[in-house]
């Protein structure tokens, strides 16, 4: 069975640091992109970041440019996100997802259940 | 960036009738478009690809249709575990990938 588990998530002041991991099981996970979407509760779906296979094309949401950054270890099956400079507008559950593909940015499926961040003084 | 429009906001249609749901893009897309299902607590869960693919195990009463700017997904027959929030989001131009902001399919 394919699974994602996100960890990492939990309650940092403004401009502190969080990262994130994504533990995936049940497939190969370097034949897959992986990805990282936000969603603020009772709000709408964003993507942040998204990883090919070997980590030669990475991107960037505009809101998270400059502040996160997303890397994999295909050794340890496992996507992070590291998010520094947190705001209070970066609360949001935090998903991570697997790409159809291992280059270039597709569509996701399928995704982890989410990690909670709360930014919050 | 893409943006993504969907309308409407909120769909109410009762149980055995259809919903068409619409998905605007910005600027052409062609067919990279993809639409998924959320419940609540849970994930968003992928129900069509490239524009009027399903994905595995997503009943044939799911179609979608469209190209360019202009994209629908219909639902005939609403089952009672077709009501949840839709999704669409476009995969054309990457890394830039963005989301509609979503379409809520209620019971009447």
């Amino acid at each position: 069975e394919v699974q994602l588990v996100e960890s990492g998530g939990g309650l940092v002041q403004p401009g502190r640091s969080l990262r994130l991991s994504c533990a995936a099981s049940g497939f190969t996970f370097d034949d897959y992109a992986m990805h990282w979407l936000r969603q603020i509760p009772g709000k709408g779906l964003e993507w942040l970041s998204g990883i090919t296979w070997n980590s030669y094309t990475i991107g960037y949401a505009d809101s998270v440019k400059g502040r996160f950054t997303i890397s994999r270890d295909n050794a340890k099956n496992s996507v992070f996100l590291q998010m520094d400079s947190l705001r209070v507008e970066d609360t949001a559950l935090y998903y991570c997802a697997r790409d159809i593909q291992a280059a270039g940015f597709n569509w996701f499926d399928p995704w982890g259940q989410g990690t909670l961040v709360t930014v919050s003084s | 960036e893409i943006v993504m429009t969907q309308s409407p906001a909120t769909l109410s249609v009762s149980p055995g009738e259809s919903a068409t749901l619409s998905c605007r893009a910005s600027q052409s897309i062609r067919s990279n478009l993809a639409w998924y299902q959320q419940k609540p607590g849970q994930a968003p869960k992928i129900v069509i690809y490239s524009t009027s693919t399903r994905a595995t195990g997503i009943p044939h009463r799911f179609s979608g249709r469209g190209s360019g700017t202009e994209f629908t997904l219909t639902i005939s027959s609403l089952q009672s575990e077709d009501f949840a929030v839709y999704y669409c989001q476009q995969y054309n131009e990457w890394p830039a990938l963005t989301f509609g902001g979503g379409t809520k399919v209620e019971i009447k």
